[in-house]
């Protein structure tokens, strides 16, 4: 089982919809977690990190963690033609291994006009 | 601010040739600095981190290797390229110690024909 599991869509929304990403762990120790928005052909740039369980929002974005189940997610609001990229999850390994990240292996968004 | 640098961002190699890959981070010091290397339609898969010059971590046997000559310079090599080493390879940075995120380059696209 790899340690993020990450659904990789590809996903199809109309502008303005809410859009859901969602993300699996299996390992408890996990504290850290982000989301990268990562264009066609570029480096991945970080949205969002969360620590623990809860909410985090920033503007159109929400990311939530639930460590019961296992389970982060970013949810995007007012979805826009310029979200159309690919997403990808991520956790901090912890331990001596702070900075070591592992990725799920991304999804797919398009926002049609 | 910091920026990190990467070139090329494109490169068409032959099977059996060398690689050289360079990436520099600018204002900081003392990064730690990571390859990965993204399939297609796949997510990120760590190749090295380094926490110092001289100081490199391998994270997967293969065909390539890494150096770290000065404190902000990285470099991906390889001796003898093989078609299985085509995909898209990103340096990143994060501070010493960082639990979350890291700063990517915009990537280095290699073909192996």
């Amino acid at each position: 089982q790899k340690e993020v599991e990450q659904d990789p869509g590809p996903l199809s929304v109309p502008e303005g919809a809410i859009v859901s990403l969602n993300c699996t762990y299996s390992n408890s120790a996990f504290q850290y977690f982000m989301w990268y928005r990562q264009y066609s052909r570029k480096g991945p740039e970080l949205l969002m990190y969360t620590y623990s369980s809860g909410n985090k929002e920033d503007g159109r974005f929400t990311a939530q963690v639930d460590k019961s189940s296992k389970y982060i997610s970013l949810f995007i609001r007012d979805s826009q033609p310029s979200d159309s990229a690919t997403y990808l999850c991520a956790r901090n390994a912890g331990g001596t291994s702070y900075g070591k990240l592992t990725f799920g292996q991304g999804t797919i968004l398009t926002v049609h006009p | 601010s910091q920026t990190i640098h990467q070139w090329p961002a494109t490169l068409v190699q032959p099977v059996g040739s060398p690689l050289s890959l360079e990436c520099t981070v600018e204002g900081t010091s003392n990064p730690n600095l990571y390859w990965y290397r993204q399939a297609a339609g796949r997510g990120l898969q760590l190749l090295f981190y380094s926490v110092g010059i001289g100081q490199i971590s391998s994270e997967v046997p293969q065909n390539l290797s890494a150096s770290r000559p000065q404190d902000r310079q990285f470099i991906l090599s390889s001796k003898k390229l093989l078609l299985s080493d085509s995909g898209f390879y990103l340096c990143a940075w994060s501070p010493p110690g960082a639990r979350y995120g890291y700063t990517f380059g915009s990537g280095t696209r290699l073909t192996v024909v």
